[in-house]
């Protein structure tokens, strides 16, 4: 059974760079399997940050990117900031027209 | 402005079954390809099923082939999931997402509650 990696938590200092990965438990991630990634903050819904791999949503600053590392899609986040702590989640299409979302990334920022 | 807005959440006993909807506006609903993604409370984000734009081709998530059913009526500009046979586990809110490769525009969500 295919499964969706993300590191459980990371941490950042303000200012600093982080980059969150995307892992598949049976293969590369590449761009033909459309790594997306989303923002969410406890309560509300998900907000869409990066898809298709590194294509930026309407209205998130730059200083958030989409990318792939080796075998992973990565979301890099430059100049961290105190409202990017929240959770960080990425997802992927496996096939046939399933889709798979990691587990979540809870990024703090300390 | 595209807008998602789901209803038909509750509470339910498990073996029931209920009836999610989605109201789009703001965009072309017909041109659009939709899908459900769940969250239960406390965890992470779980896609559940996608349509295409003319609803030949619906796929779900192994947790929910068999027992839920995606559709969609385009002259109403609504989205729908079908819920049958629910279980304690498939307690959570449930978003409306529109998109097709991952570009999502996500409603706030509907709760769903399965307990007796």
């Amino acid at each position: 059974q295919t499964v969706v990696t993300q590191e459980p938590s990371l941490s950042v200092s303000p200012g600093g760079t982080v980059t969150l990965t995307c892992g598949l438990s049976s293969a590369s991630v590449s761009t033909s399997v459309y790594p997306s990634w989303y923002q969410q903050t406890p309560g509300q819904a998900p907000r869409t940050l990066i898809y298709r791999t590194d294509t930026r949503s309407s209205g998130v600053p730059d200083r958030f990117s989409g990318s792939i590392l080796g075998n992973k899609a990565a979301l890099t986040i430059t100049g961290a900031q105190a409202d990017d702590e929240c959770d960080y989640y990425c997802v992927v299409n496996v096939g046939l027209g399933i889709w798979l979302f990691g587990g979540g990334t809870k990024l703090t920022v300390l | 402005e595209v807008q998602l807005v789901e209803s038909g959440g509750g509470l339910v006993q498990p073996g029931g079954s209920l009836r999610l909807s989605c109201a789009a506006s703001g965009f072309t609903f017909s041109s659009s390809w939709m899908h459900w993604v769940r969250q239960a409370p406390g965890k992470g984000l779980v896609w559940v099923s996608r349509i295409s734009t003319d609803g030949s081709s619906a796929t779900y998530a192994d947790s929910v082939r068999g027992r839920f059913t995606i559709s969609r009526d385009d002259a109403k500009n609504k989205l729908y999931l079908q819920m049958n046979n629910l279980r304690a586990e498939d307690t959570a809110v449930y978003y409306c997402a529109r998109g097709r490769y991952g570009d999502y525009a996500w409603g706030q969500g509907t709760l769903v509650t399965v307990s007796s």
